[in-house]
């Protein structure tokens, strides 16, 4: 159980395109979603925290105007990568948890290159 | 300021060896403590948590880890190194902002690569 399913896994784009991602929680309701960006050989830097219904918390740094967060259902979460350039080439890699004190599960994230 | 830390960026072990990959936080209260897996290009995979209970923890693919509480550590450890173990590892604790409800978010070490040889 406790799948997350992130598509696409490989984006190759134009600089000005926006691109979307999709996170999804195939057997279970995240209360709770995550999108973390991780840059070579580098840590996961969390970029905001969304809950289904509300609007989502960005990190500080983080451009709500530029990452698009939408929390639709408890199933779903999608990331908009608005006008990209690229400098918002990274992996990008979301997560979903039933409750605080669960553990996150994660997509296979998706490499995003905007040339 | 809670913090978690990976003094290692890589531990090198021979198959069939021992491993251990070392983790440190710093938190106020009782920590909750993860680690996670992650292959390369690929998401993170959960391994293990701690919580409360028993300071040795038991978690997927033959790891462990023991939370000791005097030495604010909670070590990676499997007795028996495969090559297939070969992965970027991550430590965690969760932020304990009471105020936070369900954006309590989890604080990440920087990762230790792991390379087991044949």
């Amino acid at each position: 159980g406790a799948v997350v399913s992130q598509h696409p896994s490989r984006v190759i784009c134009k600089s000005g395109t926006s691109v979307k991602i999709e996170c999804r929680s195939l057997d279970f309701q995240a209360t709770t979603m995550f999108w973390y960006r991780q840059f070579p050989k580098q840590s996961l830097m969390l970029m905001a925290t969304s809950n289904e219904g509300s609007k989502a918390t960005y990190e500080q740094g983080v451009e709500k105007d530029k990452f698009l967060i939408n929390h639709a259902s408890l199933t779903l979460s999608t990331l908009t990568v608005t006008s990209a350039h690229p400098e918002d080439s990274s992996f990008y890699i979301c997560s979903a948890r039933r409750e605080p004190n669960q553990p996150q599960h994660f997509g296979d994230g998706t490499r995003l290159s905007i040339l | 300021a809670q913090s978690v830390a990976q003094p290692e960026d890589q531990v090198n072990v021979a198959e069939g060896n021992p491993l251990t990959v070392k983790c440190t936080y710093s938190v106020s209260g009782n920590p909750y403590l993860f680690w996670y897996v992650q292959y390369p290009n690929r998401g993170l995979q959960f391994l293990l948590k701690y919580i409360t209970g028993d300071n040795l923890v038991k978690g997927s693919y033959g790891f462990e880890a023991e939370f000791n509480k005097s030495q604010t550590s909670f070590h990676l450890k499997k007795p028996s190194a495969l090559v297939s173990d070969s992965a970027l590892y991550f430590c965690a604790v969760r932020d304990i902002d009471h105020n936070a409800g369900n954006n309590r978010k989890l604080i990440w070490g920087l990762g230790t690569s792991l390379a087991v040889n044949p």
